[in-house]
């Protein structure tokens, strides 16, 4: 079975404080996404990497930066977390056409 | 613009009460349709992939179908274990696997 981790499934964080989510996928896939979701809004891309220390903007970039130093680990970095990054994070991996999903990392943000 | 419309948004069912949940979607040329099911506080669990009008997916009481404009999960004689939000997602052709459009999904609750 595919395996992506979340290291931390709930955080709370203060306004202006630098955030680090991890994810580690154990398939060596190629791809690797972060997602946050929203009620009402659904899942909307941030990032994704289709290799090391290759990154691809999505669709809501802004306010997030992404490493992928190594092909199974991802990180999302918010460089100064504001309250609107409130939500659910999703990582995420495929290696085709597949793409499978950790089981989320609620961060709230005071 | 990729746009995908799931409906209804909230379905609630007796046991064994079998209906369908829809996924319209508008997408300049489709790759494959994904539907997930997500589980409250958890993320999305794979389903199926369709690739083309036609085609057919099925997996314990669950079945999808996909045309040329929409998707179905038939849920048939559903349990109270199949409550969940199910999530239909797209993959434009120009766009591929990596920026899949995902609609907000159909809260579905099944009553004992």
């Amino acid at each position: 079975d595919v395996k992506v981790t979340q290291s931390s499934r709930y955080l709370v964080k203060r306004t202006g404080e630098k955030v680090f989510l991890e994810c580690v996928q154990d398939m060596d896939h190629e791809n690797m996404f972060w997602y946050r979701q929203d009620p009402g809004l659904g899942l909307r891309l941030i990032y994704f990497s289709y290799d090391v220390k290759m990154k691809e903007k999505g669709d809501i970039p802004e306010g997030y930066s992404v490493s992928r130093e190594k092909k199974e680990r991802f990180s999302l970095i918010l460089e100064s977390a504001s309250t609107n990054q409130t939500s659910m994070y999703l990582c995420a991996s495929s290696s085709s056409n597949t793409i499978y999903f950790g089981e989320g990392s609620w961060l709230t943000v005071v | 613009e990729d746009q995908v419309t799931q409906s209804p948004e909230a379905l609630r069912l007796q046991e064994g009460e079998s209906s369908s949940l829809n996924c319209s979607y508008t997408v300049s040329g489709l790759r494959g349709l994904f539907w997930y099911r997500q589980d409250p506080g958890k993320g999305p669990e794979f389903l199926f992939t369709l690739y083309s009008a036609g085609e057919e997916k099925e997996k314990e009481r669950l079945k999808a179908t996909l045309t040329k404009k929409e998707s179905f999960l038939h849920i048939t004689a559903p349990k109270p274990e199949d409550s969940a939000t199910y999530l239909c997602a797209v993959g434009p052709m120009n766009t591929g696997f990596q920026k899949l459009v995902f609609g907000t999904g159909t809260r579905l609750l099944v009553s004992p």
